[in-house]
C-alpha cells in the first residue's frame, strides 16, 4: 500500500511568487492534515480536512495560505504571495475516518520550501 | 492551549549508551501521547504511542510510559545504535480533536 506522498520534495522561490504544494493521502483515508515546521522549531498544525470539508483551519497563519481538497482525495496548499517567513518544511498526514483520539496519523516526507 | 515541551538538543551519545529524551505536556482532559521519529531524508514515522495513564508504548527497543501525575512521556532506550540517529518528536492528540500538538524535536546523533 502506498504511503502519503507529497510533491514537490523541494521548492525554492523568490519572495512574492506563488507556490502550490500537493499531498496525496493514503487511499481511503478521510482525514487529511497539513503541518509546518519552521526554523527547526516545533511542528505546527495548519488545518484538517474531513473528506472535502475543512474541519479545522485554526492553524492557518493568514489569508496568503489557501488549502483545497476537491473531491476528497488529494489536497493542495497554495501560498500567494510567498514571504520569507513561510520557509520551512510542510508535512501532510492522513488517517482513516474512525472516531477516537488515538487514531494513527501517517505522515508524508514533507516539502522543503525556501523563500528567498 | 495544549503544549508539549521536549528536552533541548542536540544529544550526542556513543553506541550502546542509555538514552533518555524528556517530554512533558500540558493538555485538558486525557490526551493520547506519541513519539515520532524522522530519519535523515525521510518523513515522520510513528515510533510508539500510549492512549491512557500508565500505558507503556514500545517499539524497536524504545519505551515510554504515560505518567499522568507528572504529565510526562519520557522516551528511553537501553542501548542506542548508530542507526538510531534521527530527530525525535513528542506529540499529543486531544480527544476527538484530530490534530496533533508537537514538541520542538530533539536531534540524536549516535557515534560508533
Amino acid at each position: 500500500e502506498a504511503g502519503v506522498t507529497q510533491f514537490p520534495s523541494h521548492s525554492v522561490i523568490e519572495k512574492g511568487q506563488t507556490v502550490t504544494l500537493r499531498c496525496d493521502p493514503i487511499s481511503g483515508h478521510d482525514n487529511l492534515y497539513w503541518y509546518r515546521r519552521v526554523m527547526g522549531k516545533e511542528i505546527k498544525f495548519l488545518l484538517h480536512f474531513v473528506k472535502e470539508s475543512k474541519q479545522d483551519e485554526s492553524g492557518m497563519p493568514n489569508n496568503r495560505f489557501l488549502a483545497e481538497r476537491t473531491g476528497g482525495t488529494y489536497s493542495t496548499l497554495k501560498v500567494q504571495p510567498a514571504e520569507l517567513e513561510d520557509s520551512g518544511v510542510y508535512f501532510c498526514a492522513s488517517s482513516q475516518g474512525v472516531q477516537g483520539f488515538f487514531e494513527t496519523q501517517y505522515f508524508g516526507p514533507g516539502t522543503r520550501l525556501l523563500v528567498l | 492551549g495544549d503544549s508539549v515541551t521536549q528536552m533541548e538538543g542536540p544529544v550526542t551519545l556513543s553506541e550502546e549508551a542509555f538514552l533518555t529524551i524528556n517530554c512533558t505536556y500540558t493538555a485538558t482532559g486525557y490526551p493520547s501521547l506519541f513519539w515520532y521519529v524522522q530519519y535523515p531524508g525521510e518523513g515522520l514515522q510513528l515510533l510508539l504511542k500510549a492512549t491512557k495513564a500508565d500505558d507503556k508504548g514500545s517499539n524497536k527497543g524504545f519505551e515510554a510510559t504515560y505518567r499522568k501525575e507528572t504529565t510526562s512521556f519520557h522516551l528511553e532506550k537501553g542501548s542506542v545504535q548508530v542507526s538510531d540517529s534521527a530527530v525525535y518528536f513528542c506529540a499529543l492528540s486531544a480527544r476527538n480533536a484530530g490534530k496533533s500538538t508537537f514538541g520542538d524535536g530533539t536531534t540524536l546523533t549516535v557515534k560508533p
